[in-house]
């Protein structure tokens, strides 16, 4: 079965630093999404991503966040300077079209140092 | 926000049915009901959606009352490995306001031996 796949499964940096988490949709996805979560609270939107362009962010999703599909596989999202909040658990979904279910990936655990 | 209510927790005994009950008074007629799941930290994991009507997949059943303003989740045969936090989201069906899930708090379901 087609799987949502994310790497690394856990990222330690310290403040101040560049992250970039990857994520492998599944093949015939056209919309990619993030979501974070931070220990003991809710999960939340970050972004879509389709054709190559973003088409909705959330208010967490600022100048310090940007996403990119490199090539026809991957799909990252980058932290330009990391700060303590943002260690949380950072799950990558895709979907077929907008309306359709999303995949979530296993995540990957930020820990911002 | 999240447009759903939830309990809190609910337990329920290995081998025994799991109901899992979900108020969504607000919802609209183009919004569906849609179940995801958590166990741990892993990523959100997918287990059906509905419109109007019950909707039956192998992981689970999905009741939908008339009025479209409650519903329940039955996993018929609750195994340890069951045990996880529900979640419960309404979810527009028209883009563009397709793209983003809300997630609330959700019920933590335990499934004692």
């Amino acid at each position: 079965e087609p799987e949502v796949t994310q790497t690394p499964s856990h990222q330690v940096t310290q403040m101040g630093q560049e992250v970039i988490l990857r994520c492998v949709p599944i093949s015939n996805h056209l919309y990619f999404y993030w979501y974070r979560q931070i220990l003991g609270q809710k999960v939340e939107f970050l972004v879509s991503f389709y054709n190559n362009e973003i088409s909705e962010k959330s208010e967490i999703f600022d100048d310090q966040f940007s996403v990119e599909r490199p090539d026809g596989s991957n799909f990252t999202l980058k932290i330009r300077s990391t700060k303590l909040e943002d260690s949380a658990m950072y799950f990558c979904a895709s979907s077929g079209d907008i309306t359709d279910t999303q995949y979530f990936g296993p995540g990957t655990r930020l820990t911002v140092l | 926000d999240a447009k759903t209510t939830q309990p809190t927790s609910m337990d329920c005994a290995e081998g025994r049915a799991a109901n899992l009950p979900c108020n969504h008074s607000t919802i609209s007629g183009n919004e569906y009901v849609y179940w995801y799941r958590q166990i741990h930290s892993q990523g959100p994991q997918y287990i059906i959606h509905g419109l109007k009507n019950n909707e039956t997949n192998e992981m689970a059943s999905l009741i939908i009352t008339e009025d479209r303003k409650s519903s329940t989740l039955i996993l018929p045969h609750a195994t340890l490995r069951d045990t996880a936090v529900y979640y419960c989201i309404v979810r527009v069906a028209l883009p563009p306001s397709a793209n983003n899930l809300f997630f609330g708090t959700g019920t933590r379901l335990t499934v004692i031996p």
